[in-house]
């Protein structure tokens, strides 16, 4: 399968822990995205990288979020102290640089 | 920011007949118009896009209209089948950032 993949694909944790998610971009593809998506609602944009650097950032990330695309290859989202409001599905996507964007299955983040 | 309403929230059609998901949007500047088909539990797949040089596009039974004067943009299915049951999202966007619909939660009857 050369799609996007996104590790794990389920994560539950408990309130106050940190939690960190992996996203494997189609090779070659040069921008990744990440972003968020609660229940009966779209996908809201997080943040964009090209290559390695991190280009915009939603306010909707706060200080308690990180990303990062330390070689222009893989990606990390990282949330620490999380809180119940965290829950959400966490969506990656990558784009060469047209506009198209194939998303990954997403990882499921329950804080209890 | 871009905001983009989609409509209708939720769609029930026999199989065979015509589904069709109508979305508008604010920011002018945006050009470029996905369409994706998400089903439980996986991430939004792309079905068909437009960008603002074009009016129409099809691609089979899947058919995008695309208004910029009107601000507003449409998906048509045609022959509906079972497996077109899931959840629409449009969206709407430029260089990079894509603001999406709430989406639209499309049954097909058999």
């Amino acid at each position: 399968d050369t799609g996007v993949s996104q590790d794990p694909r389920h994560k539950i944790t408990k309130r106050g822990q940190n939690v960190t998610f992996r996203c494997d971009p189609i090779s070659e593809h040069n921008r990744l995205y990440w972003y968020r998506q609660t229940l009966g609602q779209g996908p809201e944009f997080l943040t964009y990288f090209q290559n390695e650097a991190q280009l915009e950032k939603s306010r909707l990330l706060s200080d308690r979020f990180s990303a990062e695309r330390p070689k222009g290859s893989f990606s990390t989202l990282e949330i620490q102290r999380t809180e119940q409001g965290d829950s959400a599905m966490y969506l990656c996507a990558s784009s060469e640089s047209t506009d198209t964007q194939y998303f990954g299955p997403g990882t499921r983040l329950t804080v209890l | 920011g871009e905001n983009v309403e989609q409509h209708p929230s939720t769609l029930s059609v026999q199989e065979g007949d015509s589904a069709v998901i109508k979305c508008t949007y604010s920011d002018s500047a945006s050009n470029y118009f996905p369409w994706y088909k998400q089903e439980l539990g996986k991430g939004p797949q792309l079905i068909i896009d437009i960008r603002s040089n074009v009016g129409e596009k099809k691609d089979q039974r899947i058919a995008v209209t695309l208004n910029k004067t009107a601000k507003h943009f449409s998906l048509h299915i045609t022959e509906t089948q079972p497996e077109d049951s899931a959840v629409y999202f449009c969206a709407a966007g430029g260089d990079y950032k894509l603001s999406f619909g709430a989406g639209t939660t499309v049954t097909v009857r058999a």
